[in-house]
């Protein structure tokens, strides 16, 4: 079946620390692979995606390799800002599913000043 | 632009009793509907998706129900709630027709049965 394991939270780090939340997956064939993120009092929001092995996915200094050797997509930021300060959840999307995504459990980072 | 707005944003409801969450979507048509629950310590399940009026299709069996009276309107129902059904439910949309993945997810409905 699909799934996806995501590092436990929370995730404590101060101002300008290196990030990395790791994600691996279980799938069938070739699935697309997604990080949200769900700052606080909003709804989750899709951060960065990659669709096939060797990918990377960035955007606001985030990135994610897809690595299907390793069937992992793990998220790392160089220098993490008090405004990063979310909830991050991995996910994939089957390569034969609709927009069917399976979720990780989400981790929970706060950058402190 | 399009929107998602979903409510209430908490609930506490007694074991037994009914349940009425809703969603609406504004700014796009056709829309495909999704509602996801998070219980303690899981990720992210996919309870119901449609995509369109009257049609719903279900992922997991449960004491719960979804309808899509209108095109752009999605709500989850229960007649009578369990302990289990405790949790964060997530109402989301995409984009018809386009499978990239993208959802656009509410706010959020914390629900907590006592």
């Amino acid at each position: 079946g699909n799934s996806v394991t995501q590092m436990e939270g929370p995730v404590t780090l101060s101002e300008e620390a290196f990030l990395t939340i790791n994600c691996t997956y279980t799938a069938t064939g070739y699935p697309s692979l997604f990080w949200y993120v769900q700052y606080p009092g909003e709804g989750l929001q899709l951060l960065l995606k990659a669709t096939k092995a060797d990918d990377k996915g960035s955007n606001k200094g985030f990135e994610a390799t897809y690595r299907k050797e390793t069937t992992s997509f793990h998220l790392e930021k160089g220098s993490v800002q008090v405004s990063d300060s979310a909830v991050y959840f991995c996910a994939l999307r089957a390569p034969t599913g609709a927009n069917n995504l399976f979720f990780g459990t989400g981790t929970r980072l706060t950058v402190i000043p | 632009s399009q929107t998602i707005h979903q409510w209430p944003a908490t609930l506490v409801q007694p074991v037994g009793s009914p349940l009425s969450l809703e969603c609406t979507v504004e700014g796009t048509s056709n829309p495909n509907l999704y509602w996801y629950r998070q219980a303690a310590g899981r990720g992210l399940q996919l309870l119901f998706y449609s995509v369109g009026i009257g049609q719903i299709s279900s992922e997991v069996p449960q004491n719960l129900s979804a309808s899509r009276p209108q095109d752009r309107q999605f709500i989850l129902s229960s007649k009578k709630l369990l302990l289990s059904d405790s949790g964060f439910y997530l109402c989301a949309w995409s984009v018809p027709g386009l499978n990239t993945g993208e959802l656009f997810f509410g706010e959020g409905s914390r629900l907590t049965v006592l």
